[in-house]
């Protein structure tokens, strides 16, 4: 089945900067990747997505990018703000389910 | 839209007791999920369901968890009986095409 890594587990970035955060697939038949945000004691919420015929795909200060040959796609946040301070996952859509990365601890520090 | 909802939002239960999370989602989604949180393993798929037959179950932990999904609008996860190790949150998801949103989840405390 599909299994999803993702790095790093925990980020910690000053006010400002910009903040990356990296998940690779193994199925390469998935062909839908969303990135969920999930604030402490609150449920993950989607923030982007990017299909598998688009390489790169911008919201403001979030950008995702996709490399379908190395099979990895990237989450971007620009400008960052405590706000952003969350746990961040990647997924991949096999079939009907998605399959989620362990999760990504971002602080942002001001 | 109220989104998914679950029920109950706390539950706090004595080892082998049993437990029933409820979940109502979203009108006109027609896959339904079941996932378990923990700090360890973070987010399981446990079990998840198309126009309301389950596709795949291989994420239930044992055989002490069941899931059903009578109807569209319905679905429930039973743990009988219960252990503490089966403490965690534990969300439902629904989905149409490929958007997934989540319930607020069931935090579940085994005593």
């Amino acid at each position: 089945g599909e299994n999803v890594e993702q790095h790093p587990s925990t980020l910690s970035v000053q006010e400002g900067d910009s903040a990356v955060i990296k998940c690779t697939y193994s199925d390469s038949a998935s062909n839908y990747f969303p990135w969920y945000k999930q604030e402490l004691g609150k449920r993950p919420q989607l923030i982007i997505d990017i299909r598998s015929n688009v390489g790169e795909k911008k919201d403001q200060r979030i950008a995702v990018t996709l490399n379908k040959t190395a099979k990895h796609f990237s989450l971007h946040i620009t400008e960052t703000q405590p706000e952003d301070s969350a746990v961040y996952f990647c997924a991949a859509h096999l079939g009907t389910a998605l399959i989620f990365g362990k999760g990504t601890t971002l602080s942002v520090s001001s | 839209d109220a989104g998914v909802i679950q029920s109950p939002r706390h539950e706090v239960t004595e080892m082998g007791q049993e437990v029933t999370l409820r979940c109502k989602p979203i009108s006109g989604h027609n896959s339904l999920f079941w996932y378990r949180q923990t700090m360890m393993r973070g987010l399981e798929l446990l079990i998840y369901f198309n126009n309301n037959v389950p596709i795949d179950d291989s994420g239930m932990p044992e055989d002490r968890f069941s899931a059903k999904m009578p109807n569209a609008s319905f679905s429930t996860l039973k743990i009988q009986p219960s252990e503490p190790r089966d403490s965690a949150v534990y969300f439902c998801a629904s989905r149409r095409e490929n958007e997934q949103f989540f319930g607020p989840g069931t935090r579940l405390t085994v005593l």
